[in-house]
């Protein structure tokens, strides 16, 4: 049972690097979302989808965009990483923007 | 800023007590879920809450969704070491998307 999968792990950029996230679900799953976890803040969200070709800004959009040209892959982009990008990354899906289903996140620091 | 505010931000005690955590927030949401965090994974769905003044009992686990759908809390009965863990509220919104809570760092010491 794969369920949501990201890729990778973990990853260490320059300043001004770009990089792209990988997020893959096979519950096939119309909704999926990008967050990232800093200390004390929770789970702020980036981007989302509802559906294959769509994706629409979440509570901190800046600096980030994404992709969704298949209905089980969501990709996260950093055109030009910054410190302030440094932080774990999670992608989740849902059936019906709820029940939320989690990968394994990706820590990034960016030095 | 987020949207939804929980509090106690951080929560120590000891094995076999109680504890109750709050959710809240100035929005209405359509459903709200509790999930808990363990270090190094993502978060995992508890419950999920859709009717005003719903409650669900999940075990020694007990939630509420606020009359308003604004809040909702969370109540632990007889606290277990395997209870430690980050717990986040989340909130559906009515853009199809869903915000996370600031979350409740519970420790519970044996």
């Amino acid at each position: 049972n794969a369920g949501v999968t990201q890729t990778p792990k973990f990853r260490v950029l320059k300043t001004g690097q770009s990089m792209t996230l990988l997020c893959a679900q096979d519950m096939n799953h119309e909704y999926m979302y990008w967050y990232r976890q800093d200390p004390g803040m929770g789970l702020r969200l980036i981007h989302y989808s509802v559906g294959e070709g769509t994706t629409a800004k979440g509570e901190v959009p800046d600096g980030y965009n994404v992709s969704r040209l298949k209905k089980q892959n969501f990709l996260l982009g950093l055109e030009s990483a910054a410190p302030s990008q440094t932080s774990v990354y999670f992608c989740a899906s849902s059936p019906t923007y709820t029940e939320a289903f989690f990968g394994q996140g990706t820590r990034l620091t960016v030095v | 800023t987020q949207l939804l505010e929980q509090s106690p931000q951080f929560l120590s005690i000891q094995e076999g007590e109680n504890l109750t955590v709050y959710c809240n927030s100035s929005s209405v949401f359509s459903s709200l879920q509790w999930y808990r965090q363990e270090p190094g994974e993502g978060p995992v769905l508890l419950v999920t809450v859709v009717t005003g003044g719903e409650v669900k009992k999940l075990k020694r686990l007990t939630f509420q969704f606020g009359d308003a759908r604004k809040d909702s809390s969370l109540h632990i009965t007889a606290a277990q070491p395997g209870d430690t863990g980050l717990y986040l509220c989340a909130g559906a919104g009515g853009a199809n998307n869903l915000f996370f809570g600031t979350g409740t760092r519970l420790t519970v010491i044996p």
